[in-house]
């Protein structure tokens, strides 16, 4: 199956700069690939996702990177606020429907 | 208001005991997820469902069992098998599309005391 692996565990950034967040994943037939954003003590909420037929999608300070070839996929958080900090989840969805998880990504943003 | 609802929040069990956590949506979802975090494993794939009365193992499916016979509701029992039941257990819907976006219920978390 899918396995996703996600860089770095923590990330901590100054408030206003940017974060990156890097994801591998292993299969390639995989063709959707979303952000996900929890809080602590709420669930997780989709924040941006990205279809392989697409190279980057950008929705305000989030923008996020796909490399096919390569297989790997970013997260770009610019101009980074204190509600910024949370957990980072990326996935990706393979051709039976499922959903495979990284293991996560701690933001600190410190003001 | 449509979504996912989960419960109960809280649980509590004593070892030896089965327990069943209750996931229920009104999105009109076909596919139907169970995941377990645990601090520092992100979300762990334990069953999956497409259809109803279809359903398929994850990652980490033992000692747990599912059931799909409504396409509203996903059942999750831990029986008395799974080792380690203390956890936060999330529960997920998608659409038909493949490409569709994961909509998580709050979560369950479970207590083996």
């Amino acid at each position: 199956g899918e396995n996703v692996e996600q860089h770095p565990s923590t990330l901590s950034v100054q408030e206003g700069d940017s974060a990156v967040i890097k994801c591998t994943y292993s299969d390639s037939a995989s063709n959707y690939f979303p952000w996900y954003k929890q809080e602590l003590g709420k669930r997780p909420q989709l924040i941006i996702d990205i279809r392989s037929n697409v190279g980057e999608k950008k929705d305000q300070r989030i923008a996020v990177t796909l490399n096919k070839t390569a297989k790997h996929f970013s997260l770009h958080i610019t101009e980074t606020q204190p509600e910024d900090s949370a957990v980072y989840f990326c996935a990706a969805i393979s051709g039976n429907n499922r959903l495979a998880f990284g293991k996560g990504n701690q933001v600190v943003v410190i003001p | 208001d449509g979504g996912i609802t989960q419960s109960p929040k809280y649980l509590f069990r004593k070892e030896g005991q089965n327990v069943t956590l209750s996931c229920e949506q009104n999105l009109n979802h076909d596919a139907m997820y169970w995941y377990r975090q645990d601090p520092g494993q992100g979300l762990r794939l334990i069953y999956y469902s497409q259809i109803v009365n279809d359903f398929q193992k994850g990652d980490i499916a033992e000692g747990y069992s599912v059931s799909r016979e409504k396409k509203e509701s996903f059942p999750l029992t831990v029986t008395s098998a799974q080792k380690n039941p203390t956890a936060f257990y999330l529960c997920a819907s998608r659409g038909r599309a493949l490409t569709g976006e994961l909509f998580f219920g709050e979560g369950s978390r479970l207590t083996v005391l």
